[in-house]
């Protein structure tokens, strides 16, 4: 069975606080890794889609790393603000099928 | 805006009755996926389309099944509904399908079964 796992489950940081989370996924037959952004009440926004081992990918304050040898992702934000409070969601195309984790939820409060 | 549109937005119905959720992808993109989020539950990859061929399946039920028309918009049939069933479908849409394809994701349809 397949399993994909993100860690801490929820985290409350400061405004101006950096943090980062944890992707864990199987570490055979690796395709991609794909990291979304999914704030309350609206549907789920991909920030990148991590393809090649220790690949490392930036948008603004947001960037992630890959290592598929150990079957991790580090998501992380630099200077955290309010408006970054979010659910982040990792997912791991297997074989035939999505598997996403259950999400790391973020708030950063003011 | 992701340009993935979804309709209805919410629906309620009764137990054992019938509906159709529909997706029409983002201009341009050829594969269609169908995601469940339930109460207390993560996002459940139902099943994938791609270019009016079933590309991909997940754990989707037996009372539901979903197909991707020529003009590339695709229907999710939810029948014999249970409570159970009662979750927030997503569909997303992509240019290729490829698992390294960005996906964009609809607004939803909530489901809500009385």
């Amino acid at each position: 069975i397949l399993n994909v796992e993100q860690s801490p489950q929820s985290l409350h940081v400061q405004e101006g606080d950096s943090t980062n989370f944890t992707c864990s996924f199987p570490s055979s037959n690796f395709y991609a890794l794909h990291w979304y952004r999914w704030e309350t009440a609206k549907s789920p926004e991909a920030l990148f889609v991590m393809t090649l081992n220790g690949d490392e990918k930036k948008k603004g304050r947001i960037s992630a790393t890959l290592n598929t040898k150990e079957g991790y992702s580090y998501l992380y934000i630099k200077g955290s603000q309010p408006e970054d409070s979010a659910t982040y969601l990792c997912a791991f195309p297997g074989t035939y099928k999505y598997i996403f984790g259950t999400g790391t939820r973020l708030k950063v409060l003011a | 805006d992701s340009g993935v549109t979804q309709t209805p937005k919410h629906l309620i119905t009764a137990t054992g009755q019938r509906v159709t959720l529909r997706c029409s992808p983002r201009s341009g993109d050829l594969s269609v996926y169908w995601y469940q989020q339930s109460l207390d539950q993560g996002l459940q990859f139902l099943i994938q389309y791609y270019n009016g061929e079933e590309r991909a399946k997940g754990n989707i039920l037996e009372r539901f099944s979903a197909q991707q028309f020529p003009d590339l918009h695709s229907e999710l049939n939810l029948s014999s509904l249970e409570l159970g069933d009662s979750a927030l479908y997503f569909c997303a849409s992509s240019v290729t399908g490829s698992s390294t394809d960005t996906q964009y994701f609809g607004p939803g349809t909530r489901l809500t079964v009385l």
